[in-house]
């Protein structure tokens, strides 16, 4: 079946413009995650959706950071006034539940990079 | 500060050759432990789960787990250069639900 899909591949932006990243998890699973990867922190949470609920928002980096997920499905991650510290990979999985024993499985991730 | 550590590498092995990786944690309430394998500008692939003492095999791939020791390892048998990759361990604490990475093994499988 089809995997985690993210949208866009790339994104080149300039300082302080608003960029949205887009999931769409495997279909049937209710949890949704993102992470951030980048060079000097590795793999970092960011936020995770039971749901459209957001139970957990603590790895947001900041307020620029925000997150919705509608109808149980497709999740939008959104960081306004992006910085240059914003450059990573914004990754997507998802899950067929929480807990410890659902496993996550990864889509193809966004590189954005911030001029 | 929940740690995950694995050595850095570059692990080089020839092929053929079993490739060994090692993963050790901090936090004793850690109840899921998983092992991903990464190449160079892809996404994490998960390749094996492990949430019991003991070993879990999977082709050509083992898990061990052993939580008295916190450690969890990966070993690859029959290595191919095929397996050259960077190996993430990543673990969930308890009932939680948000994994945390070591910051991963580079493997590299000479022919």
């Amino acid at each position: 079946g089809a995997g985690v899909s993210q949208s866009p591949s790339n994104k080149v932006t300039e300082k302080g413009k608003d960029v949205e990243l887009r999931c769409d998890p495997i279909s049937g699973h209710t949890a949704l995650y993102w992470y951030r990867q980048s060079l000097g922190q590795g793999l970092e949470f960011l936020i995770y959706f039971q749901g459209n609920s957001a139970p957990d928002k603590s790895g947001l980096p900041s307020d620029r950071f925000s997150a919705e997920r509608t109808g149980g499905s497709v999740s939008t991650l959104t960081i306004q006034r992006t910085q240059q510290e914003d450059s990573a990979v914004y990754l997507c999985a998802s899950s067929p539940g929480t807990g410890g024993y659902n496993e996550q499985f990864f889509g193809p991730g966004t590189r954005l990079t911030v001029l | 500060q929940k740690e995950v550590e694995q050595n850095s590498g570059p692990l080089s092995v020839p092929e053929g050759a079993i490739a060994s990786l090692n993963c050790t944690y901090s936090d004793r309430g850690s109840q899921s432990f998983f092992w991903y394998r990464q190449y160079s500008g892809k996404s994490p692939e998960l390749i094996m789960s492990i949430y019991s003492n003991g070993d879990k095999e999977d082709g050509r791939f083992t898990a061990q787990l052993n939580k008295a020791s916190q450690y969890v390892s990966l070993l690859i048998r029959d290595s191919q250069p095929s397996d050259s990759a960077t190996y993430l361990c990543a673990v969930i604490e308890g009932s939680n639900y948000k994994l945390t990475f070591g910051k991963g093994t580079l493997l590299t499988v000479n022919p």
